[in-house]
């Protein structure tokens, strides 16, 4: 157990369709990282919150969302879900901004049908 | 900004030793390497946040070049364990979020 946790492990749902994926950082890191993950694109950087405040944003598309809540989890938003949407979404942490490596969560695999 | 990873596969016999190297076309701020296995999460391996700087875990060790904007992992003798895909990721000193490489697949056979 890494110390992040995201959850659903597993989503299958139908195009056109609306999913969150969570995730809850490892205890005292404040940024939450997410990431997406195809077969041909490798880890691709979606969106960054670092205690409460969006700080960057990546190739996340308009149908996507995030927010990070007082408590520091997180949420991700997907909207309107085509089948490339299908991937292996990841949540990292780490402790400040460009200090420390990230400590990844197990992943939501999400399939799109 | 996605960083430049070579080779993108490598085969090697335990005990032999590999490099495996990362670009960038922009300044750097860090690099992060990682390992992922199969159907696992990126592991966390190492970070580079000087220029010159090399770190060590382990067999495997890495340095950081500031000037040629590019890092190195470097393994030696390595084991059946070290198989995996291995990713660099850098940051610039624009935003501290990571972009990774495609990796690379690394195979250790007995």
């Amino acid at each position: 157990d890494s110390g992040v946790t995201q959850t659903p492990k597993h989503l299958i749902t139908a195009t056109g369709q609306r999913v969150t994926l969570r995730c809850s950082p490892r205890s005292g890191d404040l940024s939450v990282y997410w990431y997406q993950q195809s077969l041909d694109q490798g880890l691709q950087f979606l969106i960054q919150y670092y205690n409460g405040e969006e700080r960057a944003k990546g190739n996340i598309l308009e149908r996507f969302s995030a927010q990070q809540f007082p408590d520091l989890h997180s949420e991700l938003n997907l909207s309107s879900l085509e089948l490339g949407d299908s991937a292996l979404y990841f949540c990292a942490s780490s402790p400040w901004e460009g200090r420390g490596g990230y400590t990844f969560g197990s992943g939501t695999r999400l399939t799109v049908v | 900004q996605q960083p430049v990873q070579s080779p993108q596969a490598v085969i090697l016999r335990e005990g032999e030793d590999a490099v495996i190297n990362c670009s960038s076309s922009k300044a750097l701020y860090s690099v992060h390497w990682y390992r992922q296995k199969h159907g696992e999460a990126p592991i966390f391996l190492m970070i580079l946040l000087k220029g010159g700087e090399q770190k060590g875990h382990d067999k495997i060790s890495a340095s950081f070049n500031e000037k040629k904007q590019q890092s190195s992992l470097y393994l030696t003798a390595s084991q059946l364990s070290y198989s995996g895909t291995y990713f660099c990721g850098t940051a610039n000193p624009a935003g501290y979020a990571l972009n990774f490489g495609k990796g690379t697949s690394l195979l250790v056979t007995p």
